[in-house]
């Protein structure tokens, strides 16, 4: 059963860039079956879906933060990342990393897994 | 983004209730409709997926109904274990969006 966990600062100060990792273990992010994601969910508020990488590399992100993202893969230690650049108190929030698959051919996606999740908070 | 409303944000029902969680939609999703259920300090599971399947594992007392705008998670005769968030999710076009939640707690 694969696992999932995140790591990184719990505090970052505002304007800096806020890097967390997420480590794979009972599965491979090189496996083409899979999407590995960051989801966030500010205190009070609803859950935000970041973005995601494919084995090969490509990404997609939420628009609204696609000029401050990016999310790399790192296959030698089966764990992807994510940056957030210009990082605001808005950005203040438990940001978990899941993992996404193919329900059907159809092109349905569920979230299979998910990380606990870390409190990461913005603040000087 | 797909505007997503779900319904009610908490409820208050005892064991062995039948309990009712709504989603909606801003456009619509055919069935790409997904329920997940989280408990306190533990990651969120997936219950139903596709509107309706319901995950590998997941008790029969979960059901999930509804296509293009309109969708359902029905919780048959509550137990113990159920009481937790539910959140419903769409996956019908990227940015995917979430419900606010459901807080499902004990009468």
């Amino acid at each position: 059963q694969v696992q999932l966990q995140e790591s990184g600062p719990g505090l970052v100060k505002p304007s800096e860039t806020l890097s967390l990792t997420c480590t794979v273990s009972g599965g491979s992010v090189s496996s083409g079956a899979y999407y590995w994601t960051w989801i966030r969910q500010p205190a009070g508020k609803g859950l935000e879906w970041i973005g995601r990488i494919y084995s090969s590399g490509s990404s997609k992100y939420n628009p609204s933060l696609q000029s401050r993202v990016s999310i790399s893969l790192d296959s030698s230690k089966n764990q992807f990342s994510l940056k957030l650049t210009s990082v605001t108190a808005a950005d203040t929030a438990i940001y978990s990393c899941a993992r996404e698959c193919y329900y059907d051919r159809y092109g349905g996606i569920k979230v299979d897994s998910w990380g606990q999740g870390i409190p990461v908070t913005v603040s000087s | 983004d797909i505007q997503m409303t779900q319904s009610p944000s908490s409820l208050s029902a005892s064991v062995g209730d039948r309990v009712t969680i709504t989603c909606r939609t801003g456009q619509s999703i055919s069935t790409y409709l997904n329920w997940y259920q989280q408990k306190a300090g533990k990651a969120p599971k997936v219950l139903i997926y596709g509107a309706s399947t319901l995950e590998s594992g997941v008790s029969s007392r979960f059901s999930g109904s509804g296509s293009g705008t309109d969708f359902i998670l029905t919780i048959t005769s509550l137990q113990p274990e159920d009481f937790a968030t539910y959140f419903c999710q769409q996956t019908s076009s990227t940015p995917y969006t979430f419900g606010q939640g459901t807080k499902v707690e004990i009468k």
